[in-house]
């Protein structure tokens, strides 16, 4: 159990499609994260959220939407996706800090195909 | 920038055998690293991480890591393979300690093969 959950597991959605991911932290994290990994390549940080701010955006599609209703929580609304978006989205938590060296918790992931 | 580089995409090892992962990192203060491990269809798993203090780390499932700041590097190993070792590992370093940048940057990952 690592603590942080991820909804669904799977998502098969269609170019026109609304939906989203759904993540929560029970570790009383202050920081949470979106993450893209598709094959072969690095993780792609894709959102950061501190304290329910969104500090970091790293050129993120406008098609991905994040939300922070509050720590525990961390929402991805997906629309118009296109069929490179398919890959295993993950989120993950940390207690950010300036003393640094807060080590990340990962959920399972959503593994999200979209046609 | 931080930046990780992990030279090996893919290593198989016989069931029994040691194991060593090869890490790289760039970073212009003192860094912090850590390795993960992600099983298929998983998320990731802390293995062990380094702050400060004894450059030898000892983590979970019998692996341990060395950090040489002469070779910036951050190898993993374990001196017995088991099947259930088979996954990919990841290689990370950050954030800084003078920042507020909590990030971190990831290496490519290795893949491990464990044969019988």
């Amino acid at each position: 159990e690592t603590g942080v959950t991820q909804t669904p597991r799977h998502l098969v959605m269609g170019m026109t499609n609304k939906k989203s991911l759904k993540c929560e932290q029970h570790l009383g994290h202050n920081a949470m994260y979106w993450y893209k990994q598709s094959a072969k390549k690095p993780l792609e940080l894709m959102f950061v959220y501190s304290l329910e701010e969104r500090v970091e955006n790293n050129s993120v599609p406008s098609r991905f939407s994040p939300e922070c209703p509050n720590s525990s929580h961390l929402f991805l609304h997906l629309h118009t996706l296109q069929p490179e978006d398919s890959a295993l989205y993950l989120c993950a938590s940390s207690q950010a800090s300036t003393s640094g060296g807060n080590e990340q918790f990962f959920g399972p992931g959503t593994r999200l195909t979209v046609l | 920038a931080q930046s990780v580089t992990q030279p090996d995409i893919h290593i198989t090892v016989s069931e029994g055998a040691s194991l060593e992962l090869r890490c790289n990192y760039s970073y212009g203060a003192t860094p912090y690293l850590f390795w993960y491990v992600q099983s298929p269809g998983q998320g990731l798993q802390l293995l062990l991480k380094y702050f400060s203090g004894d450059t030898l780390v000892q983590g979970i499932k019998g692996f341990e890591a060395e950090f040489k700041r002469s070779q910036s590097s951050f190898n993993l190993r374990k001196p017995s393979v088991h099947w259930s070792d088979a996954a990919e590992y990841f290689c990370a370093v950050g954030p800084n300690r003078r920042s507020n940048d909590y990030k971190l940057s990831f290496g490519a990952g290795t893949t491990v093969t464990v044969r019988a």
